[in-house]
């Protein structure tokens, strides 16, 4: 079975322009997690998506939004870049989320803001 | 709101040695609480999650405890080997907002 995959691996990108990642789960999973890893803040949640709807929101501004498509795929896109987006982005997928069960994650997408 | 600690934040012990992990928790209104390993360069991988109402759980090597009423939790490895060299977190599901709020991390180097 494989495993969950995000694209792009790495990412540089400008303050000020915008970025949208992807995450494939795991085949039969319908939920989709996405965090955000900083050595400053360490690991935060940003949102998870369940059947093409959000279900739960972390407590990031409205830059970072997300979506999920009828296969399960989902993006996340931030916008107006800032310098303290620079991060390691990592998506997980689930049956069926809610963070009940174990979750898989992905590798992660690096991003670099300059 | 809940916090998550995880003590020390490296650990350095030698190949053979049994080792625990502590992390704590400041609200014991969870309804789990997960351990992961990470690797450098790559994603995390679940080890072990305790449901609120168990006391711990078992996978080969790993054993994780957990104590809500104290708000803490440990990852017991026995016989460490070379290739449990990463770094372990924890996290705390909150049984209200459903998120999951993360320790730092310790860091683990076993020496051969």
């Amino acid at each position: 079975k494989a495993g969950v995959t995000q694209t792009p691996r790495y990412l540089i990108k400008t303050r000020g322009q915008q970025v949208t990642l992807s995450c494939s789960p795991i085949s039969g999973h319908r939920s989709v997690s996405w965090y955000q890893q900083t050595p400053g803040q360490g690991l935060q949640f940003l949102f998870e998506y369940f059947s093409e709807t959000q279900r739960n929101k972390g407590n990031f501004p409205g830059r970072f939004s997300g979506r999920q498509f009828s296969n399960s795929r989902s993006e996340m896109n931030v916008s107006t870049l800032e310098l303290g987006d620079s991060a390691l982005y990592l998506c997980a997928s689930s049956l069926e989320g809610g963070g009940q069960e174990t979750q898989y994650f992905g590798p992660g997408t690096r991003l670099l803001v300059l | 709101k809940q916090e998550v600690t995880q003590i020390p934040a490296a650990l350095s012990v030698p190949e053979g040695e049994n080792l625990v992990l502590n992390c704590s928790f400041t609200d014991s209104a969870i309804y789990n609480l997960q351990w992961f390993r990470q690797d450098p360069g790559k994603g995390l991988t679940s080890l072990l999650l305790i449901q609120s109402s168990q006391r711990e759980q078992t996978s080969g090597r790993l054993n994780a405890s957990l104590d809500k009423s104290s708000g803490r939790s440990t990852l017991y490895i026995a016989a460490s080997q070379p290739g449990d060299s990463a770094t372990y977190l924890c996290a705390a599901l909150g049984d209200s907002n459903y998120q999951l709020i993360w320790g730092a991390g310790t860091k683990l180097i076993i020496k051969p």
